[in-house]
């Protein structure tokens, strides 16, 4: 699995897009990359994945670069309830043919504090 | 509902003895991971299995061990040789499309 770096910490306004980045240079053709967030001592709770078409849901955005490089996460209008550790990674899904799971690994994320 | 159950949340252990963290989930899923996290730090993976009966050493396995007899079921065992064992620990699954899915986590802590 590619490995990735997200800044360490961010702050964000209540009301205002919280855009989370993502550096993922190593990234291969079949890998997607994914969004979870860890509120404290919880299970990662997943927000979104993509390939390199940019996605939206009900949580977040996410867009990627054209050359997949990187990515970023998009809370539209943050919360205080946003306020987590945000992990991305890539990983390509799990192979038909061979049955191999990707091994997951994360990093330390990113740290969002969402203040009034 | 489906998901993924670990048990027990908290559970305390004697220095030299080894406890068992018990993972399962009605998913359906091939595919199973550990994780253990300490304060204020990132998810750091310990050991995953693919399939029935097969599990590969993920980053930090020494100390650790897992058998995976059943789909369903992905216990870890916290072995006296691991020498700072308090810590988050967090088992998941994943689908085919590889969407992740965590368990509640499960605290040891250490006497």
């Amino acid at each position: 699995d590619a490995k990735t770096t997200q800044p360490p910490s961010m702050d964000c306004a209540e009301g205002r897009a919280a855009n989370l980045p993502c550096n993922h240079s190593t990234i291969s053709g079949n890998e997607y990359v994914y969004w979870y967030r860890q509120i404290h001592s919880q299970g990662p709770q997943y927000i979104i994945h993509g390939l390199k078409n940019n996605e939206t849901n009900e949580m977040a955005s996410l867009i990627i670069t054209e050359d997949r490089k990187s990515s970023t996460l998009i809370l539209p209008h943050a919360t205080l309830r946003d306020t987590a550790v945000y992990y991305c990674i890539v990983s390509a899904p799990r192979s038909s043919y061979t049955g191999t799971a990707s091994k997951l690994t994360f990093g330390t994320g990113t740290r969002l504090q969402v203040t009034l | 509902d489906g998901g993924i159950t670990q048990s027990p949340k908290y559970l305390f252990r004697k220095e030299g003895q080894n406890v068992t963290l018990s993972c399962e989930q009605n998913l359906n899923h091939d595919a199973m991971y550990w994780y253990r996290q300490d304060p204020g730090q990132g998810l750091r993976l310990i050991y995953y299995s693919q399939i029935v009966n097969d599990f590969q050493k993920g980053d930090i396995a020494e100390g650790y061990s897992v058998s995976r007899e059943k789909k369903e079921s992905f216990p870890l065992t916290v072995t006296s040789a691991q020498k700072n064992p308090t810590a988050f620990y967090l088992c998941a699954s994943t689908s085919e499309r590889n969407t992740i899915y965590f368990g509640e986590g499960s605290w040891l802590t250490v006497v």
